[in-house]
């Protein structure tokens, strides 16, 4: 089976357009994570979802920031009028949904806004 | 969400064991301890987790501190390919990962 696959795996935009990142993460996961990771730093708690609900969106910097899992599988993370301190490395993991259980991560989105 | 403590940086020798600690003092009893890698240009790798007893596997072995306020990460024979930062996480009931700055391993030939 194939693991976490995230794409596209690099994006540029210009600042203020719309973004799409989506992940993909492994069959029958329910529990699928977002983080950011700028660059020398740990990554970043974004949002986390246990089957279609957000269970925990306190990561989110602001409301330009959303993330949908319409069907309990894929899932995107949108972003609306770009800034540029939105550049980052934007990560996706996945894991079967319990604590205490080994959460496996993507190769990650490198995001740059110009 | 349980605070972590990590020294920023470490060296070892190459095939010689790594003892990489951690302090997460404001823990709580259900929380489990997480630690995993991330090696250059990659996402997180996991590594090992335990609750309350030591933990072996094929990569690594843990050791929690009895009044569990400390972790240590026992790599037993380093090679180059384990150069990454490591990270330490207390995971909670919120399920959530909250990743520190981690500790970054240097291995020298």
């Amino acid at each position: 089976g194939a693991g976490v696959s995230q794409t596209p795996s690099n994006k540029v935009t210009e600042k203020g357009k719309y973004v799409e990142l989506r992940c993909d993460p492994i069959s029958g996961h329910t529990a699928l994570y977002w983080y950011r990771q700028s660059l020398g730093q740990g990554p970043e708690f974004l949002i986390y979802f246990q089957g279609t609900g957000a269970a925990d969106d306190s990561g989110l910097p602001n409301d330009r920031f959303f993330a949908v899992r319409p069907e309990g599988s894929v899932s995107t993370l949108k972003i609306q009028r770009t800034e540029r301190g939105d550049s980052a490395v934007y990560l996706c993991a996945s894991s079967p949904g319990s604590r205490g259980t080994e959460a496996f991560f993507g190769q990650g989105t490198r995001l740059t806004v110009v | 969400d349980a605070k972590t403590t990590q020294p920023n940086s470490m060296e070892s020798n190459e095939e010689e064991p790594v003892h990489l600690p951690c302090n997460h003092s404001t823990i709580s009893g259900t929380d489990y301890i997480h630690w995993y890698r991330q090696l250059p240009s990659q996402g997180p790798e996991y590594v090992i987790h335990g609750l309350t007893s030591n933990v072996n596997n094929r990569m690594a072995s843990l050791a929690i501190a009895e009044d569990r306020k400390s972790s240590t990460l026992i790599l037993h024979r380093a090679t180059l390919r384990d150069a990454a930062v490591y990270y330490c996480i207390p995971q909670g009931g919120t399920y959530k990962y909250i990743f520190g700055t981690g500790t970054r391993l240097k291995v020298l030939a």
